[in-house]
């Protein structure tokens, strides 16, 4: 079975300040690692994926994410917050091994405080 | 280029009615699904199709019909709407049937039974 977990509902920010929006994940096999962005009363837009290489993922908008086998986790960073960077933030899974399709997280919301 | 467009934006129902959630893509994906969104509960996978006339339950198919007789389409279909169903539903595509691509997602389309 493949699950994921956000264990933060709400993170708040100062402007400027660093982030990191918090994701683990359980998968049997080599997992596929996913963030997405959700703006009010939009879809879902992707941000970055690992698949596999480098533990260090770049993706749009100045955000990054570490892929840690050991600890399971594919935590979303960015250095300096923007105002603009506050939305609804998802982690999705996907076993490598397995038919099952795409699990999503609950979702993270993200406010950055000016 | 437009892009995943879902139809109608918003929809009210009365128990037992039945409808259908239009969703049309232009990038001729192979892979389509529909999501729903719940709050706190992040997003559920309800159908997926991998190829014209090819399609697959996902997490939560109860109460929900798809068919693919194109690449382009693949409409939801409600047959007896129940509160239960009251959702934000999403429809998204791929160009990877394998998991391994980015999901394209439509605007979203509001969904109250009644």
């Amino acid at each position: 079975a493949q699950s994921v977990a956000q264990p933060e509902d709400q993170v708040n920010v100062a402007e400027g300040n660093p982030l990191t929006v918090k994701c683990t994940y359980s998968v049997s096999g080599n997992p596929y690692l996913f963030w997405y962005v959700q703006y009010p009363n939009r879809g879902l837009q992707f941000l970055l994926k690992y698949i596999t290489g480098d533990n260090l993922v770049k993706g749009s908008y100045g955000f990054e994410a570490e892929f840690n086998k050991s600890q399971t986790s594919f935590h979303l960073k960015k250095p300096s917050a923007l105002v603009s960077d506050s939305a609804l933030y998802f982690c999705a899974v996907r076993d490598e091994g397995s038919a099952r399709q795409l699990t999503f997280g609950s979702g993270t919301q993200l406010t950055v405080l000016p | 280029n437009a892009g995943v467009t879902q139809t109608p934006k918003f929809q009210v129902l009365k128990t037992g009615q039945s409808m259908t959630l239009q969703c049309a893509q232009d990038m001729n994906h192979e892979y389509m699904s529909w999501y729903r969104q719940d709050p706190g509960m992040g997003l559920r996978l309800i159908h997926y199709s991998v190829g014209a006339g090819i399609t697959d339950q996902g997490e939560v198919p109860n109460g929900y019909n798809v068919s693919r007789s194109t690449t382009e389409d693949f409409p939801l279909r409600l047959l007896s709407a129940a509160p239960s169903q009251t959702s934000v539903y999403f429809c998204a595509s791929s160009y990877s049937p394998l998991g391994i691509g980015e999901l394209f997602f439509g605007e979203g389309s509001r969904l109250t039974v009644l």
